[in-house]
């Protein structure tokens, strides 16, 4: 049960885009429209940014954005602010399974 | 307010049994799907296990057959039984509501650390 594959890092200035990438199978990302992104700080529990590909929950700022194409689903954030520096994990609804990416680090130079 | 409050973790050798508990408040566990979530140390997230309303319930290969998920709807709150604990197992716990769907809400997390 292979984890979804994400790059171990990223970094932006403040202000500026990234987008972190999530790539699976068909099995994962590419069957289901059941992609979930959380944001994780040091020492707290995951914090859902968006659901269903590209849902926000409220709260959420707009400057946080989903997407996907094929098996591969894709988080942005614009605008980057200090604050959005953490690690962020991709999730996928596998069928009677759940897979997780390996998580990128985010950093906001 | 939605609360989920994971507690039963600690040291245990290897071999031995945990049970992990996780009291929920605010909404009713038997009409949501349950999972639990474990990230060792350093290390990412790793989806264990995950429980259905209607019951049914299932798990990742390297758990199958020594952890049981399960629920008490009176008391609601969902179970994690871990039996032939390996060092392996070591991490924080963290029980979900919804981990794929929008409505997720994650528990702090509990730690287990299996050590001789």
């Amino acid at each position: 049960q292979s984890a979804l594959t994400q790059p171990r890092s990223v970094s932006g200035s403040p202000g500026q885009s990234v987008t972190i990438s999530c790539s699976g199978t068909i099995s994962d990302v590419g069957g289901y429209n059941y992609v979930s992104w959380y944001q994780q700080h040091p020492g707290k529990a995951p914090k859902l940014m968006i659901y269903a590909v590209s849902k926000r929950p409220s709260g959420v700022p707009d400057r946080f954005s989903g997407s996907k194409s094929g098996n591969t689903a894709s988080l942005t954030i614009s605008g980057l602010q200090a604050e959005d520096e953490a690690d962020y994990y991709c999730c996928s609804y596998a069928g009677s399974r759940v897979v997780f990416g390996g998580g990128t680090k985010l950093t906001v130079l | 307010e939605v609360q989920l409050v994971e507690s039963g973790g600690g040291l245990v050798q290897p071999g031995g049994s945990l049970r992990l508990s996780c009291a929920a408040s605010g909404f009713t566990v038997s009409n949501n799907y349950m999972s639990w979530v474990r990230q060792a140390p350093g290390k990412g997230l790793e989806w264990v296990s995950l429980i259905y309303s209607d019951g049914s319930t299932y798990y990742t290969e390297s758990v199958k057959g020594r952890f049981t998920i399960s629920r008490d709807n009176s008391k609601n709150t969902v179970y994690f039984q871990m039996n032939s604990l390996r060092t392996e197992d070591t991490a924080v716990y963290y029980c979900a509501r919804a981990v794929y769907g929008g409505d997720s809400y994650w528990g702090q997390g509990t730690l287990v650390t299996v050590s001789s």
